[in-house]
C-alpha cells in the first residue's frame, strides 16, 4: 500500500531557529498536505500543494511539492514557542488522505 | 466556515459495551467522510471511508462488524465501536471532504476500562 516516510521523527531546537522536515512516498500523490496537531485535537491544515514543483508560503511556513510528486518539504522560519506540536505530511490520492508518521517539534527556551 | 463537529470529545466505557461517536459537518454537506484512529505518539491511520447512502469502505485489517459506520445524511456520519475492549482505547478522528480539501473534527478520546 501507499506509505509516507516522514523525517525527522522529532526535533529539539532553540527558539528563533529555522526548522526543516520532509516527506517521501513510494507512490505519486495528486496533492500534498501539511498539518499540525496539538495534544487532544484533530489535525489542522497548514499548507496544501496541488502542483508538482509548487512552492507555497503561509506566514513563516513554506512548503514545496516535489517535481516527481513523491516528496515534499516544510520549512518553518524563526521558530516561536507556539510552533510546538506534531507536524504531519499527508498525501491525497484516490479520494483519501494518507498520513506520514509525524515530526514532533520541541522548542527549547 | 467548513466546521466539523465531533461528539463526544471524551468517553469512558466498560469493556463489552458499545460506544457511538458522531461526526457532523455543520455548514456544508459531505457525501464522503473518513474515520481515523490514532494511538499515542502514532500517526493517523485511516479506518474506513463513509459514503452517504451506501456502505462504508473499510481499510485492510479493520473489522467492519466491530466498527459500524452509518452515514445516513449528508451532514452526519457515526462510528459505533461494538463490544469494546481495552485495546480499542484510542483517539478517533473524523474528516469530511469538501469541494476544496478536507476538514477534520477535534477527535474523540475513547477509554475502555
Amino acid at each position: 500500500g501507499q506509505q509516507l516516510n516522514q523525517s525527522p521523527q522529532s526535533m529539539f531546537i532553540q527558539e528563533g531557529e529555522d526548522v526543516s522536515m520532509n516527506c517521501t512516498s513510494s507512490s505519486i500523490f495528486n496533492t500534498w498536505l501539511w498539518y499540525k496537531q496539538e495534544p487532544g485535537e484533530g489535525p489542522v491544515l497548514l499548507i496544501a500543494l496541488y502542483k508538482a514543483g509548487e512552492l507555497t508560503s503561509n506566514g513563516r511556513l513554506t512548503a514545496q511539492f516535489g517535481i516527481t510528486r513523491k516528496d515534499s518539504f516544510l520549512n518553518i522560519s524563526a521558530s516561536i514557542p507556539s510552533d510546538v506540536g506534531i507536524y504531519f505530511c499527508a498525501g491525497q490520492g484516490d479520494d483519501k488522505i494518507i498520513f506520514g508518521k509525524g515530526t514532533r517539534l520541541h522548542i527549547l527556551p | 466556515g467548513a466546521v466539523v463537529s465531533q461528539h463526544p470529545s471524551r468517553v469512558i466505557c466498560k469493556s463489552g459495551t458499545s460506544v457511538k461517536i458522531e461526526c457532523r459537518s455543520l455548514d456544508f454537506q459531505a457525501t464522503t467522510m473518513f474515520w481515523y484512529r490514532q494511538f499515542p505518539k502514532q500517526s493517523l491511520m485511516l479506518m474506513a471511508t463513509s459514503n452517504e447512502g451506501s456502505k462504508a469502505t473499510y481499510e485492510q485489517g479493520v473489522e467492519k462488524d466491530k466498527f459500524l459506520i452509518n452515514h445516513a445524511s449528508l451532514t452526519l456520519s457515526t462510528l459505533t465501536v461494538t463490544s469494546a475492549h481495552p485495546e480499542d482505547s484510542s483517539f478517533y478522528i473524523c474528516s469530511a471532504r469538501r469541494i476544496y480539501g478536507y476538514t477534520f473534527g477535534s477527535g474523540t478520546r475513547l477509554t475502555v476500562v
